[in-house]
């Protein structure tokens, strides 16, 4: 199976910062990976696919880049509704596995 | 609108069955794949497996090969996940969600609401 290990595991932040969350691969998937993001309680949302394609209606402040094995989700000027735990996917080949989760929190 | 809706809460015993239902509407039900996920409980997320309803056609995550079986109802729009031989590392919620093919990449786009499940004597 390939392992997607992301960090960190927690981070804290304040409203306006900009964070990065990375994740690695332990292999390559080329571009085949994507970013959930979490609510508690709730099912996950898509954020971006194929690495840096931002899905439909997800707000501009996220970005995404990489390729290979190394990637990382980027949110700008955090706002509130965004603390939450994000995950990364890839979808390179079965099982698809995904990251541990970040868990972004309010400084 | 688009949505899936999942069966409710289980509580089984140690060694029983469990299926679990996944009701599609607003759109196509045979168009897109469905894949079952899982989250224990405070845990990340699991792949279990992924079914396309247009064919039948399955692929299942290694650790549960023989005990899971997905099937679908074409003309209800649902999905089931069968589990069977639970044991307490089988609690966990589990999801449905709508795949999502392009350029050669899958995601998971629409999820349903989960549907906890519960093994204990």
């Amino acid at each position: 199976d390939i392992q997607m290990t992301q960090s960190p595991s927690s981070l804290s932040a304040s409203v306006g910062d900009r964070v990065t969350i990375t994740c690695r691969a332990s292999q390559s998937i080329s571009a085949y990976l994507n970013w959930y993001q979490q609510k508690p309680g709730k099912a996950p949302k898509v954020l971006i696919y194929s690495a840096s394609n931002l899905y439909s209606g997800v707000p501009s402040r996220f970005s995404g880049s990489g390729s290979g094995t190394d990637f990382t989700l980027t949110i700008n000027s955090l706002q509130p509704e965004d603390f939450a735990t994000y995950y990364c996917q890839q979808s390179n080949r079965t099982p698809y596995t995904f990251g541990q989760g970040t868990k972004l929190e309010i400084k | 609108q688009v949505q899936l809706v999942q069966s409710g809460a289980e509580v089984k015993k140690p060694g029983a069955s469990v299926k679990i239902s996944c009701k599609a509407s607003g759109y196509t039900f045979t168009r897109y794949g469905i894949t079952w996920l899982r989250q224990a409980p405070g845990q990340g997320l699991e792949w279990v497996g992924w079914i396309s309803p247009l064919n039948g056609n399955t692929n299942y995550a290694p650790k549960f090969q023989g005990r899971l079986s997905m099937t679908t109802d074409t003309p209800a729009s649902t999905a089931y996940m069968e589990l069977r031989s639970l044991t307490s590392d089988d609690m966990a919620i589990y999801f449905c969600a709508r795949d999502y093919y392009g350029s050669g990449n899958y995601y998971f786009e629409i999820w349903g609401q989960g549907t906890l499940l519960t093994v204990s004597s």
